[in-house]
């Protein structure tokens, strides 16, 4: 079982629909973050979060640290929002960022 | 500030031949990454430095590969002799400390014939 798993792996919505990617893990962490990688492969970090919520313009992440689960949202989505999204842990035991396998977003005009 | 500097952008090679992989990291960032991404093996940490020295260099695939960091301002990876299945994209990040947010650079996309 992998250390962090991601769902859905892939997800197709229509422009205008709230979008919710979730991510789970099952180490101790010291924090978790959240990256998108566009179709011509640069990774932009988005959030790193150890607790609560932050809000980025249209994108919001969560955590919830007892549950060991984080969820990205992004609210009235656009086709420029097309990319994968990918979840990563630093585990406390050390600082080796653990990956997601990604979650594949389109969002259809 | 311009973010992480990676060069080539783009490198192709023949097997046998020597790579080598250039990062900058951004200004005042302590702690170096590099990773690099296939399909079938998504992105897999290579080595990692804090304050120029290798911290963990278990993710390096074998003795082909090496990585310094001569300073707090650039990095090479190098890969001698190469060989088509490290055709891969090489990324390269830096954070402020181990344990802060990292910040990736553009890649280098490394084909091996």
């Amino acid at each position: 079982k992998n250390e962090v798993e991601q769902s859905p792996q892939n997800l197709t919505a229509q422009e205008g629909e709230f979008i919710t990617i979730n991510c789970s893990y099952s180490v101790g962490i010291s924090a978790l973050h959240w990256l998108q990688q566009h179709p011509g492969g640069g990774i932009v970090s988005l959030f790193m979060l150890s607790s609560g919520k932050k809000k980025h313009g249209r994108l919001i992440a969560t955590i919830n640290i007892q549950e060991k689960h984080s969820s990205l949202h992004i609210t009235a989505s656009h086709p420029r929002d097309s990319a994968v999204y990918i979840c990563a842990v630093i585990p406390d035991s050390n600082y080796q960022l653990i990956w997601g396998a990604g979650t594949k977003l389109i969002i259809k005009p | 500030d311009a973010g992480v500097i990676q060069s080539p952008r783009h490198e192709v090679t023949e097997m046998g031949q020597e790579v080598t992989l250039r990062c900058k990291p951004i200004s005042g960032h302590n702690s170096l990454f590099w990773y690099r991404q296939t399909m079938m093996r998504g992105l897999e940490l290579l080595i990692y430095f804090n304050n120029n020295v290798p911290i963990d260099d278990s993710g390096m695939p074998e003795d082909r590969f090496s990585a310094k960091m001569p300073n707090a301002s650039f990095s090479t990876l190098k890969i001698q002799p190469s060989e088509p299945r490290d055709s891969a994209v090489y990324f390269c990040a830096s954070s402020r400390f181990m344990d802060y947010e990292q910040y990736f650079g553009p890649g280098t996309r490394l084909t091996v014939t």
